[in-house]
C-alpha cells in the first residue's frame, strides 16, 4: 500500500521568504509522486511530478521538489513566495501499473502568505 | 482545447435523495477517474472508468457508481445520500496507456446534504 504524510496543516511565511512544504511517502516499489495546488472553491493543478527521472524536478510558479530515496520524501520548495501562492497544496503518490492508476493524496497544507 | 468540465458546480440535496454528477473529459483522454474530497481533507479516489466499465475502485460503498458512456464522459451517482456524502467531487481524465501523472483534474462539483 501506497501513501503520503503531509506535516503540518499550516504554513505561514512572509512575501519573499522561502517555502517548504514537507511530504514524505511510503510505498513498496518506487513510486511517481506529485504536488498538487488548489485554490479556494476550485479544482486541483498539477505543479510538478517526479517519475524516476531527474531526482530535482522543477514545476511552474517556480515550485520545485526534490526526491529523496534515504529520507523518503519529496518536499516541495520556492525560494521566494508571491501572495498569489497562497493555497492549499496536496502531495499524492502514485504507481504505474501500464493503465492510469489512482493517485493516493496527502491530507494537505494550507499556505498563507503574509505582507 | 476544453480541459476537463463536470455539472452541475453546486448540488444541494436532502438525505435520502439520489444523486448524479457529470463529467467530460479533456480532448483526446478515454480514463476517467472519481474522487471525493470532504472538507479539511485531501481527495479520495473513488473509482476509475475506462471503455465504459468500472477498472478500479476505492473503498467506497455499492452507493456510489458510476456509467462511462461510449463518447468517454462519465457520470457518478449516489444514492440513499447522508450528510456525511457532504463533499467536492472531483472528476480527473487520463489517457489509457499514457503515464500515470497526466491526470487533469475538473473544477469539482460541490454538494451538500441537509
Amino acid at each position: 500500500a501506497q501513501s503520503v504524510t503531509q506535516l503540518g496543516s499550516h504554513v505561514s511565511v512572509s512575501e519573499g521568504a522561502l517555502v517548504l512544504l514537507r511530504c514524505n511517502y511510503s510505498s513498496s516499489v518506487p513510486p511517481y509522486l506529485f504536488w498538487y495546488v488548489q485554490y479556494p472553491n476550485q479544482g486541483l493543478q498539477l505543479l510538478l511530478k517526479y517519475t524516476s527521472a531527474a531526482t530535482l524536478v522543477k514545476g511552474i510558479n517556480g515550485f520545485e521538489a526534490e526526491f529523496k530515496k534515504s529520507e523518503t520524501s519529496f518536499h516541495l520548495t520556492k525560494p521566494s513566495a508571491h501572495m498569489s501562492d497562497a493555497a492549499e497544496y496536496f502531495c499524492a503518490v502514485s504507481r504505474y501499473t501500464g493503465t492510469a492508476s489512482k493517485l493516493t493524496f496527502g491530507t494537505g497544507t494550507r499556505l498563507q502568505v503574509t505582507l | 482545447d476544453a480541459g476537463v468540465t463536470q455539472s452541475p458546480t453546486h448540488l444541494i440535496k436532502t438525505r435520502g435523495q439520489q444523486v448524479t454528477l457529470r463529467c467530460s473529459p479533456k480532448s483526446g483522454h478515454d480514463t476517467v477517474s472519481w474522487y471525493q474530497q470532504a472538507l479539511g481533507q485531501g481527495p479520495q479516489f473513488i473509482f476509475q472508468y475506462y471503455e465504459e466499465e468500472e477498472r478500479q475502485r476505492g473503498n467506497f460503498p455499492d452507493r456510489f457508481s458510476g456509467h462511462q458512456f461510449p463518447n468517454y464522459s462519465s457520470e457518478l451517482n449516489v444514492n440513499a445520500l447522508l450528510l456525511g456524502d457532504s463533499a467536492l467531487y472531483l472528476c480527473a481524465s487520463s489517457l489509457n496507456g499514457g503515464p500515470t501523472y497526466e491526470q487533469f483534474f475538473g473544477p469539482g462539483t460541490r454538494l451538500t446534504v441537509l
